[in-house]
């Protein structure tokens, strides 16, 4: 299957600093990645969606300015918490889809970053 | 808002038994996703249905979606310790793009 990776895979900041999470799609391009954080013993939250090129679409909840993300090209999207603080604590994934563009593209996800802020 | 339930939450299974785990959606849906995710790890695709009553299988692991497309279930037999994991369905409901999931299964499987 295709191939998603995210940088780092673990980060520990502290509280007020901003971290950069970074999703590649090693083997395909993707038109759209997709955001989520997960609570433990949670499922998967979407937070954003982003499509290459323009802004992103964030969920009811999630606030924009302080979840910075950028989808500069067809193969990489980041993340960046801003002013990060210890609620911000969690495990976020990214997923990467297909370029034929129609919502049934299987989403293939990264690894996951383990955030921890003190 | 789209409900995803799964079942049972957590399962222990013997090593060689045979599980299942269901996925039920509250809406009609127009695909249906199965995911495996190791402890604070990403998730790995494992099938997509989309057709009633479709049934796809990968190694010994089986799903299959009602003809309604309401609900999906996933069979796992002869269970080894590599099947251990979390298990999460991923719906897509008619008229939506985004993928709602399951609360996970967490499967065990000892010795």
């Amino acid at each position: 299957g295709a191939v998603v990776s995210q940088h780092p895979s673990r980060v520990i900041c502290k509280s007020g600093t901003s971290v950069k999470i970074e999703c590649r799609s090693l083997d395909f391009q993707a038109t759209t990645m997709f955001w989520y954080r997960q609570f433990p013993k949670k499922s998967l939250m979407l937070m954003a969606t982003s499509n290459e090129g323009s802004k992103a679409t964030y969920e009811q909840g999630v606030e924009k300015d302080k979840f910075l993300i950028n989808h500069a090209s067809l193969t990489l999207s980041t993340l960046t918490v801003t002013s990060a603080h210890p609620e911000d604590s969690s495990f976020y994934i990214c997923s990467a889809s297909g370029t034929s563009g129609r919502a049934t593209d299987t989403q293939y996800f990264g690894p996951g970053t383990r955030l921890t802020v003190l | 808002s789209q409900e995803l339930e799964q079942s049972p939450q957590s399962l222990i299974v013997q090593e060689g038994k045979n599980l299942t785990i269901n996925c039920t959606s509250s809406k009609t849906l127009y695909g249906l996703y199965w995911y495996k995710q190791k402890y604070g790890e990403g998730l790995i695709f494992l099938m997509m249905l989309q057709k009633g009553g479709e049934e796809k299988s990968h190694e010994k692991i089986t799903a299959k979606l009602d003809e309604k497309k309401q609900q999906s279930s996933l069979h796992i037999t002869a269970s080894q310790p590599s099947h251990a994991g979390i298990y999460l369905c991923g719906a897509l409901p008619f008229g939506n793009e985004k993928l709602t999931f399951g609360t996970g299964t967490r499967l065990t499987i000892i010795p």
